[in-house]
């Protein structure tokens, strides 16, 4: 059964500050991963989709790294803002499901201080 | 972009009522959509697999006579929580995707569901 860890559970910096939030999972056979964003009360904003295939993929301040070997994966922000204070959270998908369902980690909530 | 479209976005019931929770899916046509629930400061969990035209594929735990779902149409799933009791109290969450495969899946705003 893949398990999904997200580390650390909380997170708090001053503006301007860049930062990692890491994803880790147990079941290396994934078909891809993907990290999103929730604000409190919301739905889910995808930020990056990453192909088992890829190494990296990039949006904005938002650079998203993945390891298959090692079942891992970081999100870096760059140059942090007040607004990218909210929940983040990584999902992988196995390859048998042709990435339909998603195994989500606990998530990341984020705070940046102005 | 994809936009997934859920409501209503917060609703409250009384015990032993039944509760409908629409999906769609507003500028593509969704086969298969996705339905889950969030409890306070836990991860999404999936419940089921919406299917147009099919029966719903349920996740282990989940029980389909009480968690209803009708995927009538290519843009429309609906998620029914009959006999509500307050320990459904949840937000759920819907989400579809493109195509299958390299697309990611776009969710809706979610359903806060306050059960008394």
């Amino acid at each position: 059964k893949q398990e999904v860890t997200q580390i650390p559970a909380a997170l708090s910096v001053p503006e301007g500050e860049n930062l990692v939030l890491n994803c880790s999972f147990t079941d290396s056979a994934i078909y891809n991963l993907q990290w999103f964003r929730q604000d409190p009360g919301k739905g889910l904003t995808s930020l990056l989709l990453i192909q088992s295939s890829q190494r990296e993929q990039t949006s904005g301040r938002l650079n998203a790294s993945l390891d298959k070997s090692s079942g891992r994966s970081t999100l870096y922000i760059a140059a942090s803002q007040p607004g990218d204070s909210a929940t983040y959270l990584c999902a992988v998908s196995l390859w048998e499901t042709s990435g339909s369902r998603l195994t989500f980690g606990e998530g990341t909530q984020l705070t940046v201080n102005p | 972009g994809a936009v997934v479209s859920q409501h209503p976005s917060r609703v409250i019931c009384k015990s032993g009522t039944s509760v409908k929770i629409e999906c769609r899916s507003l500028d593509f046509q969704a086969t298969t959509m996705f339905w889950y629930r969030q409890f306070p400061k836990q991860s999404l969990m999936l419940m089921a697999t919406s299917n147009e035209g099919s029966k719903a594929t349920y996740e282990q735990g989940v029980e389909k006579d009480k968690f209803l779902i009708n995927h009538a149409s290519l843009t429309l799933s609906t998620l029914t929580v009959t006999s509500a009791h307050p320990e459904d109290s949840s937000f759920y969450i819907c989400s579809a995707r493109v195509e299958v495969g390299a697309s990611p899946l776009h969710f809706g705003n979610g359903t806060r569901l306050t059960v008394t």
